[in-house]
């Protein structure tokens, strides 16, 4: 099964709302990261967060091990900000870094 | 540092020919990623390497790909015989042994 769920896969937000972007994991990991998805393709690294929480402008982080989950806030959502992220994690045994499928972002003005 | 390079960003190649997709990892980093990105699928991964040894394949389909790392300078994945499904962006990363992932910007292939 999917290793890595993230949740919501899309969502629309009028600019100026917060989001909250979720990412659960079925097997123990290692590390995790958040990856923004650029319109043409490229992959953005936004934080690289095995545990506790990150913070970057107007992007929060927050990462469970435990509890085998992560999230990623952003306050106050800008036009720019739509696109996809993605949440990776790099399981205990096969080191290898899965992704999760993503959630699309459309900030509306 | 210019970042993971691949090359070339485009490809399109008739139903039957080969396609070699080529990846420069970052200096230094001893793990290196392969991916393909489709909408259906979302990013898949395919195999990578550490220190150049092949470590894990389970994601590549059985038939038809292959990938190298001849030296720490670059790897290539090579698809014999492409079919129109193989069309794809193909993502390669690079990364320290554990730690942050740093990814090209891909080659987008097109078979028609």
């Amino acid at each position: 099964g999917q290793q890595v769920q993230q949740s919501p896969a899309s969502l629309v937000l009028q600019e100026g709302e917060n989001a909250e972007l979720q990412c659960n994991f079925s097997t123990s990991l290692n590390s995790m990261q958040w990856f923004y998805q650029r319109p043409e393709g490229s992959l953005v690294s936004l934080f690289y967060n095995p545990s506790g929480t990150k913070q970057s402008g107007r992007l929060t982080s927050t990462t469970v091990i435990k509890e085998r989950r992560s999230s990623l806030h952003i306050s106050s959502s800008q036009i720019t900000d739509s696109g996809t992220y993605l949440c990776a994690m790099e399981n205990t045994n096969a080191y290898k870094v899965i992704f999760g499928k993503g959630t699309h972002l459309h900030v509306l003005p | 540092n210019a970042g993971v390079i691949q090359t070339p960003r485009h490809k399109v190649t008739g139903k039957g020919q080969e396609a070699t997709l080529w990846c420069e990892p970052i200096s230094g980093h001893s793990a290196v990623f392969w991916y393909r990105q489709t909408i259906v699928q979302g990013l898949e991964f395919l195999t990578y390497f550490r220190n150049q040894a092949p470590i894990d394949d389970s994601g590549m389909p059985k038939e038809r790909f292959s990938a190298q790392m001849p030296n720490q300078s670059h790897s290539t994945l090579k698809i014999q015989s492409t079919q129109p499904q193989d069309s794809a962006v193909y993502l390669c990363a690079s990364s320290l042994d554990k730690g942050k992932v740093f990814f090209g910007k891909g080659t987008r292939l097109t078979v028609v």
